[in-house]
Protein backbone atom coordinates (compact mmCIF):
# COMPACT_ATOMS: atom_id res chain seq x y z
CA UNK A 1 0.00 0.00 0.00
CA UNK A 2 1.09 3.22 -0.59
CA UNK A 3 2.43 5.75 2.18
CA UNK A 4 2.69 9.39 2.49
CA UNK A 5 4.98 11.14 5.02
CA UNK A 6 5.51 14.59 6.33
CA UNK A 7 8.09 14.61 8.98
CA UNK A 8 7.77 18.01 10.10
CA UNK A 9 4.07 18.81 12.16
CA UNK A 10 5.04 22.50 12.42
CA UNK A 11 6.78 25.18 9.91
CA UNK A 12 7.53 28.94 10.42
CA UNK A 13 8.81 31.25 8.27
CA UNK A 14 9.27 35.06 7.91
CA UNK A 15 7.44 36.83 5.73
CA UNK A 16 8.91 37.48 2.32
CA UNK A 17 11.59 34.90 2.62
CA UNK A 18 11.31 31.45 1.81
CA UNK A 19 10.30 28.19 3.19
CA UNK A 20 10.43 24.18 1.85
CA UNK A 21 8.20 21.98 3.33
CA UNK A 22 8.76 17.85 2.92
CA UNK A 23 7.44 15.05 2.01
CA UNK A 24 8.19 11.35 1.22
CA UNK A 25 5.95 8.71 -0.29
CA UNK A 26 6.67 5.45 -0.64
CA UNK A 27 5.31 2.65 -3.75
CA UNK A 28 6.14 0.32 -6.02
CA UNK A 29 4.13 1.84 -9.13
CA UNK A 30 6.46 4.07 -11.77
CA UNK A 31 3.29 6.20 -12.75
CA UNK A 32 1.72 8.10 -10.47
CA UNK A 33 0.68 11.92 -8.79
CA UNK A 34 1.75 13.89 -6.08
CA UNK A 35 -0.20 16.98 -5.22
CA UNK A 36 0.28 19.93 -2.51
CA UNK A 37 -2.84 21.00 -1.11
CA UNK A 38 -3.40 23.99 1.52
CA UNK A 39 -6.16 23.75 4.04
CA UNK A 40 -6.54 27.13 5.80
CA UNK A 41 -9.03 27.89 8.92
CA UNK A 42 -11.78 27.84 6.94
CA UNK A 43 -11.54 24.23 6.31
CA UNK A 44 -11.40 24.20 2.57
CA UNK A 45 -9.01 22.26 0.40
CA UNK A 46 -7.13 23.88 -2.70
CA UNK A 47 -5.14 22.49 -4.53
CA UNK A 48 -1.69 24.31 -4.44
CA UNK A 49 0.38 22.23 -7.31
CA UNK A 50 0.60 18.94 -8.97
CA UNK A 51 3.04 16.57 -10.68
CA UNK A 52 3.20 13.96 -13.16
CA UNK A 53 5.66 11.18 -11.92
CA UNK A 54 6.43 10.48 -15.61
CA UNK A 55 7.77 14.56 -16.41
CA UNK A 56 11.20 15.27 -15.08
CA UNK A 57 10.65 18.90 -15.04
CA UNK A 58 10.12 20.34 -11.48
CA UNK A 59 6.65 21.53 -11.51
CA UNK A 60 6.03 25.71 -10.42
CA UNK A 61 2.70 28.31 -10.03
CA UNK A 62 3.68 31.21 -9.46
CA UNK A 63 5.82 31.57 -5.64
CA UNK A 64 5.13 28.05 -5.15
CA UNK A 65 7.39 25.12 -6.92
CA UNK A 66 8.24 21.47 -5.98
CA UNK A 67 11.78 19.63 -6.11
CA UNK A 68 10.55 16.03 -7.30
CA UNK A 69 13.16 13.47 -6.90
CA UNK A 70 11.39 10.29 -8.21
CA UNK A 71 14.44 7.94 -7.20
CA UNK A 72 14.48 9.13 -3.38
CA UNK A 73 10.54 8.92 -3.37
CA UNK A 74 10.57 12.46 -2.46
CA UNK A 75 8.40 15.71 -3.08
CA UNK A 76 9.19 18.79 -1.16
CA UNK A 77 6.93 22.12 -1.82
CA UNK A 78 9.07 25.86 -1.60
CA UNK A 79 7.28 28.59 -0.94
CA UNK A 80 9.40 31.81 -1.93
CA UNK A 81 8.47 35.38 -0.72
CA UNK A 82 6.14 33.77 1.14
CA UNK A 83 2.65 36.46 2.50
CA UNK A 84 0.80 36.05 5.45
CA UNK A 85 -2.23 34.32 3.18
CA UNK A 86 0.33 31.38 2.92
CA UNK A 87 -0.65 30.59 6.71
CA UNK A 88 -2.24 27.09 7.05
CA UNK A 89 -2.36 23.58 7.32
CA UNK A 90 -0.34 21.94 3.88
CA UNK A 91 -1.13 18.44 2.71
CA UNK A 92 1.26 16.29 0.40
CA UNK A 93 -1.02 13.66 -1.77
CA UNK A 94 -0.27 10.42 -3.61
CA UNK A 95 -2.76 9.61 -6.38
CA UNK A 96 -1.70 6.16 -8.32
CA UNK A 97 -2.08 5.93 -11.83
CA UNK A 98 -3.38 2.43 -12.12
CA UNK A 99 -4.72 0.26 -8.83
CA UNK A 100 -3.43 -3.64 -8.74
CA UNK A 101 -6.34 -4.44 -10.68
CA UNK A 102 -5.59 -2.39 -13.41
CA UNK A 103 -7.99 0.33 -13.05
CA UNK A 104 -7.87 3.42 -10.85
CA UNK A 105 -11.00 4.91 -9.23
CA UNK A 106 -8.30 8.41 -8.11
CA UNK A 107 -7.66 7.90 -4.57
CA UNK A 108 -5.84 10.58 -2.99
CA UNK A 109 -3.48 9.84 -0.12
CA UNK A 110 -2.54 12.12 1.96
CA UNK A 111 -0.08 12.54 4.33
CA UNK A 112 -0.40 14.01 8.11
CA UNK A 113 -0.04 17.60 7.55
CA UNK A 114 2.35 20.74 7.97
CA UNK A 115 0.87 23.50 9.93
CA UNK A 116 3.06 26.89 8.41
CA UNK A 117 2.94 29.93 10.24
CA UNK A 118 3.61 32.91 8.99
CA UNK A 119 5.43 35.50 10.74
CA UNK A 120 4.93 39.17 9.51
CA UNK B 1 -21.18 27.18 -11.14
CA UNK B 2 -21.68 26.39 -6.88
CA UNK B 3 -18.81 23.51 -7.23
CA UNK B 4 -19.10 21.20 -4.59
CA UNK B 5 -21.79 21.95 -2.14
CA UNK B 6 -21.99 19.87 1.58
CA UNK B 7 -24.74 20.26 4.20
CA UNK B 8 -25.03 20.47 6.45
CA UNK B 9 -22.04 22.69 8.12
CA UNK B 10 -21.99 21.43 11.80
CA UNK B 11 -23.90 18.67 13.19
CA UNK B 12 -23.84 17.37 16.76
CA UNK B 13 -25.32 13.43 17.15
CA UNK B 14 -26.02 11.61 19.89
CA UNK B 15 -24.71 7.69 20.23
CA UNK B 16 -27.12 5.43 18.17
CA UNK B 17 -28.31 8.34 15.82
CA UNK B 18 -28.47 8.37 12.11
CA UNK B 19 -28.28 10.91 9.71
CA UNK B 20 -27.08 11.42 5.92
CA UNK B 21 -24.62 14.10 4.60
CA UNK B 22 -25.23 15.53 1.65
CA UNK B 23 -23.31 16.25 -1.20
CA UNK B 24 -23.75 17.83 -4.59
CA UNK B 25 -21.66 19.18 -7.73
CA UNK B 26 -22.85 21.24 -10.84
CA UNK B 27 -19.44 20.10 -12.93
CA UNK B 28 -21.35 17.12 -13.89
CA UNK B 29 -18.24 14.99 -12.89
CA UNK B 30 -18.59 11.39 -12.90
CA UNK B 31 -15.90 10.92 -10.41
CA UNK B 32 -17.13 11.54 -6.66
CA UNK B 33 -15.66 10.81 -3.55
CA UNK B 34 -16.14 10.73 0.76
CA UNK B 35 -13.18 11.82 3.05
CA UNK B 36 -13.33 12.21 6.54
CA UNK B 37 -10.29 13.93 8.47
CA UNK B 38 -9.64 12.99 12.06
CA UNK B 39 -8.01 15.82 14.58
CA UNK B 40 -4.34 16.71 13.04
CA UNK B 41 -4.89 14.02 10.20
CA UNK B 42 -4.91 14.00 6.24
CA UNK B 43 -7.98 12.45 4.95
CA UNK B 44 -8.79 9.10 4.59
CA UNK B 45 -11.59 7.24 1.96
CA UNK B 46 -14.46 6.21 2.34
CA UNK B 47 -15.95 5.44 0.05
CA UNK B 48 -16.09 6.71 -4.02
CA UNK B 49 -18.14 6.39 -7.01
CA UNK B 50 -17.11 6.37 -10.63
CA UNK B 51 -20.42 7.12 -12.20
CA UNK B 52 -24.66 6.98 -11.51
CA UNK B 53 -25.44 3.67 -9.78
CA UNK B 54 -21.94 2.95 -9.79
CA UNK B 55 -19.92 3.27 -5.80
CA UNK B 56 -16.96 1.28 -4.06
CA UNK B 57 -15.46 0.88 -0.25
CA UNK B 58 -12.72 3.25 -0.08
CA UNK B 59 -10.06 2.57 3.39
CA UNK B 60 -12.25 3.53 6.06
CA UNK B 61 -16.42 2.34 5.14
CA UNK B 62 -17.59 0.60 8.29
CA UNK B 63 -20.42 2.26 9.22
CA UNK B 64 -21.55 4.22 6.34
CA UNK B 65 -23.10 3.43 3.25
CA UNK B 66 -23.52 5.70 0.65
CA UNK B 67 -25.96 6.13 -2.91
CA UNK B 68 -25.62 7.22 -6.45
CA UNK B 69 -28.89 7.58 -8.10
CA UNK B 70 -28.04 10.97 -9.96
CA UNK B 71 -24.31 12.23 -11.30
CA UNK B 72 -24.78 15.60 -9.62
CA UNK B 73 -25.97 13.95 -5.94
CA UNK B 74 -23.68 11.52 -3.62
CA UNK B 75 -24.83 11.00 -0.43
CA UNK B 76 -23.26 9.73 2.70
CA UNK B 77 -25.32 7.95 5.15
CA UNK B 78 -24.52 6.85 8.81
CA UNK B 79 -26.49 4.36 10.23
CA UNK B 80 -25.73 4.04 13.91
CA UNK B 81 -23.59 7.17 14.97
CA UNK B 82 -20.45 6.12 17.47
CA UNK B 83 -17.74 8.54 18.79
CA UNK B 84 -14.95 7.03 16.45
CA UNK B 85 -17.29 8.89 13.76
CA UNK B 86 -16.23 12.53 15.04
CA UNK B 87 -14.79 14.16 12.17
CA UNK B 88 -14.67 15.95 9.41
CA UNK B 89 -16.29 15.05 6.54
CA UNK B 90 -15.19 15.96 2.86
CA UNK B 91 -17.06 15.19 -0.30
CA UNK B 92 -15.24 15.63 -3.52
CA UNK B 93 -15.62 15.41 -7.23
CA UNK B 94 -13.51 15.32 -10.57
CA UNK B 95 -14.01 14.64 -14.15
CA UNK B 96 -11.33 12.18 -14.60
CA UNK B 97 -9.34 10.18 -13.30
CA UNK B 98 -6.19 12.10 -13.91
CA UNK B 99 -7.75 15.49 -13.24
CA UNK B 100 -7.96 17.63 -10.23
CA UNK B 101 -10.56 17.02 -7.43
CA UNK B 102 -12.52 19.53 -6.45
CA UNK B 103 -13.41 19.58 -2.43
CA UNK B 104 -16.60 20.85 -0.52
CA UNK B 105 -16.13 23.19 2.54
CA UNK B 106 -16.49 19.94 4.82
CA UNK B 107 -19.34 18.72 7.61
CA UNK B 108 -18.09 19.14 10.47
CA UNK B 109 -20.10 15.49 12.84
CA UNK B 110 -19.23 15.41 16.55
CA UNK B 111 -20.88 12.63 18.54
CA UNK B 112 -21.43 12.18 21.90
Amino acid sequence: AQTVTQSQPEMSVQEAETVTLSCTYDTSESDYYLFWYKQPPSRQMILVIRQEAYKQQNATENRFSVNFQKAAKSFSLKISDSQLGDAAMYFCAYRAWKNAGGTSYGKLTFGQGTILTVHP
Amino acid sequence: NAGVTQTPKFRILKIGQSMTLQCAQDMNHNYMYWYRQDPGMGLKLIYYSVGAGITDKGEVPNGYNVSRSTTEDFPLRLELAAPSQTSVYFCASSSGLSNEQFFGPGTRLTVL
